[in-house]
């Protein structure tokens, strides 16, 4: 079946440096990417949505300079988060539309924490 | 405006009792459902979910669900609950085109008592 492979699943950084998530699609093709933030306890939120050759679409509230989204191939997308605070510390993970067999198959998550 | 609610935030449900945990949408073209589960620190899992066809829908671990159109609901079902059963629920719901991303509801976590 459809597979998405997130890397890294765990990842510390210092306050103000940056980190890059990867999402690739391994056995079709991701035109389109949604990125998603879940604090502790809560549910998943839509961040962004990305889409192969174009500029990604913002939800409403989320920064779009510290989040940056990047899907240049039809495999790979990327979310760097930049400049990192304590507050950016979550679980992100992506999600690729997969039809007709799943729906939208899921990566395995990244837990940043800013420290 | 598009929304999931799951109105049960925590859920208690002895070993072996029967399960249901509810979930109401609104959601303007035809929905395609979806129930997930999360265990602490994990990803998510597909339990199952309905696109079109039968309203009952099986999935993995015993689990069911069955689509009620003029409810607007989506309810999940387990006849026997197991301890390995504890985990947060969460219902989803999209509209199946590429560029649509799925809407979680707040999720329920289920515990299971011995």
């Amino acid at each position: 079946g459809a597979v998405v492979s997130q890397h890294p699943s765990r990842v510390i950084c210092k306050s103000g440096t940056s980190v890059k998530i990867e999402c690739r699609s391994l056995d079709f093709q991701a035109t389109t990417m949604f990125w998603y933030r879940q604090f502790p306890k809560q549910s998943l939120m839509l961040m962004a949505t990305s889409n192969e050759g174009s500029k990604a679409t913002y939800e409403q509230g989320v920064e779009k300079d510290k989040f940056l989204i990047n899907h240049a191939s039809l495999t790979l997308s990327t979310l760097t988060v930049t400049s990192a605070h304590p507050e950016d510390s979550s679980f992100y993970i992506c999600s690729a539309p997969s039809l007709p067999r799943d729906g939208y198959t899921f990566g395995s998550g990244t837990r940043l924490t800013v420290v | 405006a598009q929304s999931v609610t799951q109105p049960d935030i925590h859920i208690t449900v002895s070993e072996g009792a029967s399960l249901e945990l509810r979930c109401n949408y609104s959601y303007g073209a035809t929905p395609y459902l979806f129930w997930y589960v999360q265990s602490p620190g994990q990803g998510l899992q597909l339990l199952l979910k309905y696109f079109s066809g039968d309203t009952l829908v099986q999935g993995i671990k015993g689990f069911e669900a069955e689509f009620k159109r003029s409810q607007s609901s989506f309810n999940l079902r387990k006849p026997s609950v197991h301890w390995s059963d504890a985990a947060e629920y969460f219902c989803a719901v999209g509209a199946g085109q590429a560029g649509t991303a799925l809407i979680f509801g707040k999720g329920t976590t289920l515990s299971v008592s011995s």
